[in-house]
This record gives structure tokens, C-alpha cells and sequence, in this order.
């Protein structure tokens, strides 16, 4: 079975560019969450959907991110335009649907904005 | 305040230590508690969660919780060199999202 997905797996853009990250989640979960990692700093969430639809987004740093999961599969967190700030690893993870399930990440996205 | 503190490292041990790593929280609303273990370049890989205080053993790793102290460890037994990686805790309430520590480095010298 294959594991979460994420692409690009480096991503190197000036300031004031647009990326966008994917991740494909693990068949049939129904979360997918967003977290982030910045240098010296811990993981922190970013948001949270079910299926298609956003089910926390108190993590999202400002309006400059927009995240979608379109029908409910994957998911794609777009950034514009890009700061300094956002430099960090972003990782995915996705986990079935129930009160506590276990959560599996995908191996990140490193993003460096120069 | 962070809402969960680790015990931050690195830590340097020589094979067939015992390890223990170290977390402190501060929300009361958390009832789900985590142990990833990350390689360098990858993402977080669960090891053990338990939900109430105690201990939970699986082989060389026992994850214990004493929520009245708001403390959990998590222990490795006869550490080999591929325990080697970054050990993340984490906690969640209901809501599934979970709150770092900032992680501790483990080093296991054969």
C-alpha cells in the first residue's frame, strides 16, 4: 500500500513567488493535516480536513496561504506571494476517519525561499 | 508558554544503553499521547501512543504517562545504532490535531 506522497520533495523560490506543494494522502483517510517545521522550531499544525472540507485552519500563519482538497483526495497548499519566513520543511500526514487514529506523514516538502 | 517542553539533547549513548527521553505538558485537555521516531530527510514515523497514565511496552520501547504530573517518557532498551534519529512527542485533545515537542537527537555509538 502506498504510503502519503508528497511533491515536490525541494523547492527553491525567490520572494515574492508562488509555489504550490501536493500531497496525495494514504487511499480511504479521510483526515489530511498540514504541519510545518521552520529551523530551530517544532512541527506545528497548520490545518486539518475531512474529506473535502476544512475542518481547523487556526494554524495557517496568514492569508498568504490557501490550502484545497479536492474531493476529498489530495490536497494542494498554495503560497503567494512567498516570504523569507516561509522557509521550512511542510509535511502531510493523513489518517482514517475515528476519535484518535495513527497518523502517517509523508516525508516532507523542503521549501527555501531566497 | 510552549504547551509541550522536551527534554531538548542532544543525546549520545553507547549501544545497549538504556535511553530516556522526556516530555512536559501544560494542557489538561490532552488525552492522546505520541512517540514518532524521524530519520534525517524523512517524515515522522509513529512508534507508540497511549491514551491513559501507565505503561505501554512494545519490545525495547515502554512509553509511560503520569498525567498528574503532566509527564511522559518513553524508555529504549538495549539501544542499537539504528535507533539513531530524532524522537518527536506529541499530544493531541478530541479535535485530532496533534502539538509537538521540538524534538531530542539521539546518537547510539556501536
Amino acid at each position: 500500500e502506498a504510503g502519503v506522497t508528497q511533491f515536490p520533495s525541494h523547492s527553491v523560490i525567490e520572494k515574492g513567488q508562488t509555489v504550490t506543494l501536493r500531497c496525495d494522502p494514504i487511499s480511504g483517510h479521510d483526515n489530511l493535516y498540514w504541519y510545518r517545521r521552520v529551523m530551530g522550531k517544532e512541527i506545528k499544525f497548520l490545518l486539518h480536513f475531512v474529506k473535502e472540507s476544512k475542518q481547523d485552519e487556526s494554524g495557517m500563519p496568514n492569508n498568504r496561504f490557501l490550502a484545497e482538497r479536492t474531493g476529498g483526495t489530495y490536497s494542494t497548499l498554495k503560497v503567494q506571494p512567498a516570504e523569507l519566513e516561509d522557509s521550512g520543511v511542510y509535511f502531510c500526514a493523513s489518517s482514517p476517519a475515528g476519535l484518535y487514529t495513527e497518523a502517517f506523514f509523508g516525508q516532507g516538502t523542503r521549501l527555501t525561499v531566497v | 508558554q510552549k504547551e509541550v517542553e522536551q527534554d531538548p539533547g542532544p543525546l549520545s549513548v553507547p549501544e545497549g544503553a538504556i535511553v530516556s527521553l522526556n516530555c512536559t505538558y501544560s494542557n489538561s485537555a490532552f488525552q492522546y499521547f505520541m512517540w514518532y521516531r524521524q530519520y534525517s530527510r524523512k517524515g515522522p514515523e509513529l512508534l507508540m501512543y497511549t491514551y491513559s497514565s501507565g505503561n505501554k511496552e512494545d519490545g525495547r520501547f515502554t512509553a509511560q504517562v503520569d498525567k498528574s504530573s503532566k509527564y511522559i517518557s518513553l524508555f529504549i532498551r538495549d539501544s542499537q545504532p539504528s535507533d539513531s534519529a530524532t524522537y518527536l512527542c506529541a499530544m493531541n485533545t478530541n479535535a485530532g490535531k496533534s502539538t509537538f515537542g521540538d524534538g531530542t537527537t539521539l546518537t547510539v555509538k556501536p
